[in-house]
């Protein structure tokens, strides 16, 4: 597609469950990037990918985040034991170089935990 | 860490009117770059200044870089409905992948 994919839009889950978000940047872009987007606050950084490797980890909050990117185009937030705090809109991005360009974002998966 | 600050967290205008709104970094950034997001919607770029005292114009906004990288300024001239939405800054340091974005000056406007 010509822009960032991301599933689900929408997620619902209940507190202890483990969740799934994956995303699908822009073709050609190897630099990915994921972000957490809660309720009137800016993008809070977790990872980034360059290629299949993960650059840097260290806004993943702890151990229960973890993602992946193998084979260097989609990537998959996994979320273990979700807790309420989780509650928050899962941004990724996608960028042509890393450092410098521009992020294309997704439109986000808003991830509900009851 | 490195902190990205914005002020004023919100901004109520009348249309037409002009505002700005300030963004200052803890540390210094070798870029800054600017995003707007419309309510319900995802950040979507706007600028990026890469010089010390860079300006760069886009119709009715200008950007400004400070001559020390650690701050940066957004400039809305003769405001109108569409300029409502959240302006966020977002500063890499150098050699950091990560961009670390401000919490954003949400604008609404009066018509």
């Amino acid at each position: 597609g010509a822009g960032v994919s991301q599933t689900p839009s929408n997620k619902v889950t209940e507190k202890g469950k483990y969740v799934e978000l994956r995303c699908d940047p822009i073709s050609g872009h190897t630099a990915l990037y994921w972000y957490r987007q809660s309720l009137g606050q800016g993008p809070e950084f977790l990872i980034y990918f360059q290629g299949t490797g993960a650059a840097d980890d260290s806004g993943l909050p702890n151990d229960r985040f973890f993602a992946v990117r193998p084979e260097g185009s989609v990537s998959t937030l996994k979320i273990q034991r979700t807790e309420r705090g989780d509650s928050a809109v899962y941004l990724c991005a996608s960028s042509r170089t890393p450092n410098t360009g521009e992020l294309f974002f997704g439109e986000g998966s808003r991830l509900t935990v009851l | 860490g490195q902190q990205v600050m914005q002020i004023p967290q919100y901004q109520h205008v009348q249309e037409g009117e002009d505002f700005t709104t300030y963004c200052n970094s803890s540390t210094t950034l070798s870029n800054i770059q600017w995003y707007k997001q419309r309510p319900g919607g995802h950040p979507v770029f706007l600028i990026q200044l890469v010089k010390s005292g860079e300006v760069k114009k886009q119709k009715r906004l200008t950007f400004q870089f400070g001559e020390a990288k650690k701050n940066s300024s957004l400039h809305i001239t003769a405001t109108q409905t569409t300029d409502v939405g959240t302006y966020f800054c977002a500063g890499h340091q150098r050699d950091d992948y990560k961009l670390s974005f401000g919490a954003g000056t949400t604008v609404t406007v009066r018509a």
